[in-house]
C-alpha cells in the first residue's frame, strides 16, 4: 500500500522568508508525485507533478520539488513567500498502475506581512 | 472552460436522514473521482469511474454509501442513512484518461461540506 508523511502540519513564516515544506511516500515501485494548494475558499489544485527524468521540477508561483529517490521524499521549496502563499498544501503520490492519488495529511501554511 | 461543478456547497441533516451530492466533471473527462476530506486530512478516495463502469470502490462502505454515473458524465453519491461521523468534504474530481497517457491531471470541485447533527 502507498502511504504519504507530512511532517509539518502548521508553519507560520513571514513575507520573504525561504519555504520548506516535508513530504515522505512509502510504496515499493515507480511513483508520480504530485503537490496540491487549496487556497482559503478555493478548490484543490495542482502545483507541480514529477513523473520522471529531472528529480528538481518547478511549478507555478515559484515553487520548487526535488524527489529524492534513496530518501523515499519529495519536499516542495520557495525561496521568498508571500502573503498570498497563505494555504494549505498536499502532498500526493499515484504509483504505478493505479489512477486515484494518495494525500497526506496537508500543512497548513499562514504568511505573515 | 467550465470547471467541474459540484452541489449543493453545504448541507445539513440530522443523522439518520438520506443525502445525496451531485458532481458534474468536465466536458470530456471520462474519469471520475469521488473523495472523502475529513477536517485537517488529505482526501481520501471513496470510488473511481471510468466513463460508467466503478472500477475501483474499494474504500466505499457500501452498507450506507452508493454511487452512480449512469451516462458516463454527471454523477450522484449518496448516504443512506448518515451518520455523525459522516461530517466531512466530499470532493468530487475528474480527468481525461486514455491507454497512452497513463496518468492526466485531477481537476477538484469546489466539495460538498456535509454537517450531520
Amino acid at each position: 500500500a502507498q502511504s504519504v508523511s507530512q511532517h509539518n502540519h502548521h508553519v507560520i513564516l513571514s513575507e520573504a522568508a525561504s519555504l520548506e515544506l516535508g513530504c515522505n511516500y512509502s510504496y515499493g515501485g515507480t511513483v508520480n508525485l504530485f503537490w496540491y494548494v487549496q487556497y482559503p475558499g478555493q478548490h484543490l489544485q495542482l502545483l507541480l507533478k514529477y513523473f520522471s527524468g529531472d528529480p528538481l521540477v518547478k511549478g507555478i508561483k515559484g515553487f520548487e520539488a526535488e524527489f529524492i529517490k534513496s530518501k523515499f521524499s519529495f519536499n516542495l521549496r520557495k525561496p521568498s513567500v508571500q502573503w498570498s502563499d497563505t494555504a494549505e498544501y498536499f502532498c500526493a503520490v499515484k504509483g504505478t498502475g493505479r489512477r486515484a492519488l494518495t494525500f497526506g495529511s496537508g500543512t497548513r501554511l499562514q504568511v505573515q506581512p | 472552460e467550465a470547471g467541474v461543478v459540484q452541489s449543493p456547497r453545504y448541507k445539513i441533516i440530522e443523522k439518520k436522514q438520506p443525502v445525496a451530492f451531485w458532481c458534474n466533471p468536465i466536458s470530456g473527462h471520462n474519469t471520475l473521482y469521488w473523495y472523502l476530506q475529513n477536517l485537517g486530512q488529505g482526501p481520501e478516495l471513496l470510488i473511481r469511474y471510468e466513463n460508467e463502469e466503478a472500477v475501483d470502490d474499494s474504500q466505499l462502505p457500501k452498507d450506507r454509501f452508493s454511487a452512480e454515473r449512469l451516462k458516463g458524465v454527471d454523477s450522484t453519491l449518496k448516504i443512506q442513512p448518515a451518520e455523525l461521523g459522516d461530517s466531512a468534504v466530499y470532493l468530487c474530481a475528474s480527468s481525461s484518461q486514455t491507454s497512452s497517457t497513463p496518468y492526466n491531471e485531477q481537476f477538484f470541485g469546489p466539495g460538498t461540506r456535509l454537517t450531520v447533527l
